[in-house]
């Protein structure tokens, strides 16, 4: 079946260091949308991503869409303690009537002040 | 309500017996997701309805489990003769209409059988 890879499981930086992680797709995707989960919290929409080599940005966080659309990529600059969580990302495969959102197993970013 | 709110927040079961747990989505939104949650796992798509009708149910991952959603708002998940393997967390999620819409997670609810 259609499965979402994520890469690293877990990251720890010092404040300020930046912080990448990868999403890849055994499928073309229709789109890809990235979630935020705080600890003991619930998913938080963050973005998403449709075209083809599409890059967005918010503030100091990077959202990347593959040419191929089979891969992603999250990039935060300058790492805060506010950005602690586990990043998500989850693809939507084909145009047909389905919501089906399947999630890679999350990357889980330490921040050390 | 202002999110998506779900009930109970935890329930404690046990082997055999059965559950519903149930999910209030963001009023106006027409599309309704059910996920389940393991410890450091990423959401498990389970059903996914559109209106009153499940669209995708693909997730469901035997027939213990069944969703219904009638009127086209509340859902409520249904879970027959638990199974400690069915411990987890129970999320659902709604978007305002179309497929590729975001999708508003509620809290959750955590299910332990034991």
């Amino acid at each position: 079946g259609q499965q979402v890879m994520q890469i690293p499981q877990y990251q720890h930086v010092q404040e300020g260091e930046d912080f990448t992680t990868y999403c890849n797709s055994s499928t073309t995707l229709s789109n890809i949308q990235w979630y935020k989960q705080r600890p003991g919290g619930h998913p938080v929409f963050l973005i998403q991503l449709v075209k083809s080599g599409e890059v967005k940005k918010q503030k100091r966080l990077t959202f990347q869409f593959g040419e191929a659309k089979k891969n992603s990529s999250l990039h935060i600059t300058a790492t805060q303690t506010t950005d602690v969580g586990t990043y998500f990302c989850a693809g939507l495969r084909g145009s047909g009537n389905t919501g089906k959102l399947i999630f890679g197993q999350g990357t889980t970013l330490q921040v050390k002040p | 309500g202002a999110g998506v709110s779900q009930t109970p927040s935890n329930k404690v079961t046990e082997k055999g017996k059965y559950v519903e747990l149930r999910c209030d989505p963001i009023s106006g939104h027409t599309a309704l997701y059910w996920y389940r949650q393991s410890l450091g796992q990423g959401p498990e798509f389970l059903i996914y309805f559109q209106g009153t009708g499940a669209a995708d149910d693909s997730g469901l991952p035997n027939d213990r489990f069944f969703a219904v959603r009638p009127e086209g708002s509340v859902s409520t998940l249904k879970i027959q003769r638990t199974e400690r393997g069915d411990s987890a967390v129970y999320l659902c999620a709604s978007s305002l209409d179309r497929v590729r819409a975001e999708q508003f997670f509620g809290p959750g609810t955590r299910l332990t059988v034991l």
